[in-house]
């Protein structure tokens, strides 16, 4: 099976710019995860997605929004982009029903705010 | 607040020795364990996991060892190969939810 491919792999962004990123699950997954990932705190949770329905959300700002399509895969959102938010976002997929499961991760996009 | 803490950011191996790597956490809720390894320009891999009804994992060279009432976990990667350098994750889940909660990561270097 082909593995979790996330869009673009590297963007770079003006502080105040929105940025749209995109995420594409393993055949058959479900369930769509999105975590940041920055050098000071780790990898940190976002939001969940299953079935179009957002399940689970992280202690993000607003700003923050994703959305899953009907075929499963995912976007994911940022508004008026900070400096902060200079990156790198992961999505991960699972079966998503049940538990336990595990969590399939792309390679990421590298996000830069300027 | 960091539920998942990794308090070694870095260790240093011999090939053919033995790698532990250390996880604490606060949450008694938590009640699924994963490890993750990742290398760079890659997301993260899955590795081994490990439920808290058991206190014991094997998967070929690589066992999870899980200590409830410690609140404590470990990798053990035996015997260590140059090819495990990467960072390790030791993640968490509850039945409430579901994300998974990441420590901050542990960069194991085998040397040759």
């Amino acid at each position: 099976k082909a593995g979790v491919t996330q869009t673009p792999r590297y963007l770079i962004k003006t502080r105040g710019q929105q940025v749209t990123l995109s995420c594409s699950p393993i055949s058959g997954h479900r369930s769509v995860s999105w975590y940041q990932q920055t050098p000071g705190q780790g990898l940190q949770f976002l939001f969940e997605y299953f079935s179009e329905t957002q399940r689970n959300k992280g202690n993000f700002p607003g700003r923050f929004s994703g959305r899953q399509f009907s075929n499963s895969r995912s976007e994911m959102n940022v508004s008026t982009l900070e400096l902060g938010d200079s990156a790198l976002y992961l999505c991960a997929s699972s079966p998503g029903a049940g538990r336990p499961y595990e969590q399939y991760f792309g390679p990421g996009t590298r996000l830069t705010v300027t | 607040d960091q539920q998942v803490k990794q308090n070694s950011p870095s260790l240093s191996v011999q090939e053919g020795r033995i790698s532990i790597l250390n996880c604490d956490y606060t949450n008694s809720m938590f009640d699924y364990f994963l490890w993750y390894k990742k290398y760079p320009a890659e997301g993260p891999t899955f590795l081994i996991s490990i439920s808290s009804i058991k206190d014991k994992n094997e998967d070929g060279r690589f066992t999870v060892f899980l200590n409830k009432s410690a609140k404590h976990l470990s990798l053990h990667i035996v015997p260590s190969q140059p090819g495990d350098s990467a960072v390790y994750f030791c993640a968490a889940s509850s039945n409430s939810g579901y994300e998974l909660n990441f420590g901050k990561g542990t960069s194991l270097l085998v040397t040759p």
